[in-house]
């Protein structure tokens, strides 16, 4: 069975610092792993996905992810964080040649940037 | 474009009442799909759709019904709303291009139930 874990509930970082929201999957096959973000009372927006290729993978707002097959891990980074970036964060995957089949979602974490 | 939409953005109902989630999307998606979002849990899928005609069901489709009749609309159904159902529920859509696609998600309905 398909499953991504996102092992923390909060991420709290000072504006100006790098950030990592990390994210790790288990699925048969090869993955294609995604990276959503939700601002408060607002639904989810696409940030990045990977599917082959580069395991670094550049998304919206400066954010980008690495791929990194050995530690079925999918992190997501920002070189320096913004007030703006806070938010709810979430990892889904799904597994290829699964064509119509849903995205699986982790269960989300909340990034909290402080001024 | 205007994406994914849902209506109503709010509601409340009263337990044993039922009611219709609307969803639409214009970018002639094969996929759609409804989640609902509770804190703690992340989005649990509810039902999706490969097509029209074509339903299945996911994680937790107790209580609720789907039919696709267009490309465009995928209608959730709350047939006798209970307590258990207040939630956050979004629709989401995506091309059928293999499993690459991205799901572009609507704006979300929250629901309670008293």
């Amino acid at each position: 069975a398909q499953s991504v874990a996102q092992p923390e509930d909060q991420v709290n970082v000072a504006e100006g610092n790098p950030l990592t929201v990390k994210c790790t999957y288990s699925v048969s096959g090869n993955p294609y792993l995604f990276w959503y973000v939700q601002y408060p009372n607002r639904g989810l927006q696409f940030l990045l996905k990977y599917i082959t290729g580069d395991n670094l993978v550049k998304g919206s707002y400066g954010f980008e992810a690495e791929f990194n097959k050995s530690q079925t891990s999918f992190h997501l980074k920002k070189p320096s964080a913004l007030v703006s970036d806070s938010a709810l964060y979430f990892c889904a995957v799904r597994a290829s040649g699964q064509a119509g089949t849903a995205l699986i979602f982790g269960k989300g974490t909340t990034l909290s940037v402080s001024s | 474009n205007a994406g994914v939409t849902q209506t109503p953005k709010f509601q409340v109902l009263k337990t044993g009442q039922s009611m219709t989630l609307q969803c639409a999307q214009d970018m002639n998606h094969e996929y759609m799909s409804w989640y609902r979002q509770d804190p703690g849990m992340g989005l649990r899928l509810i039902h999706y759709s490969v097509g029209a005609g074509i339903t299945d069901q996911g994680e937790v489709p107790n209580g609720y019904n789907v039919s696709r009749s267009t490309t465009e609309d995928f209608p959730l159904r709350l047939l006798s709303a209970a307590p258990s159902q207040t939630s956050v529920y979004f629709c989401a859509s995506s091309g059928l291009a293999g499993s690459t696609d991205t799901q572009y998600f609507g704006p979300g309905t929250r629901l309670t139930v008293l």
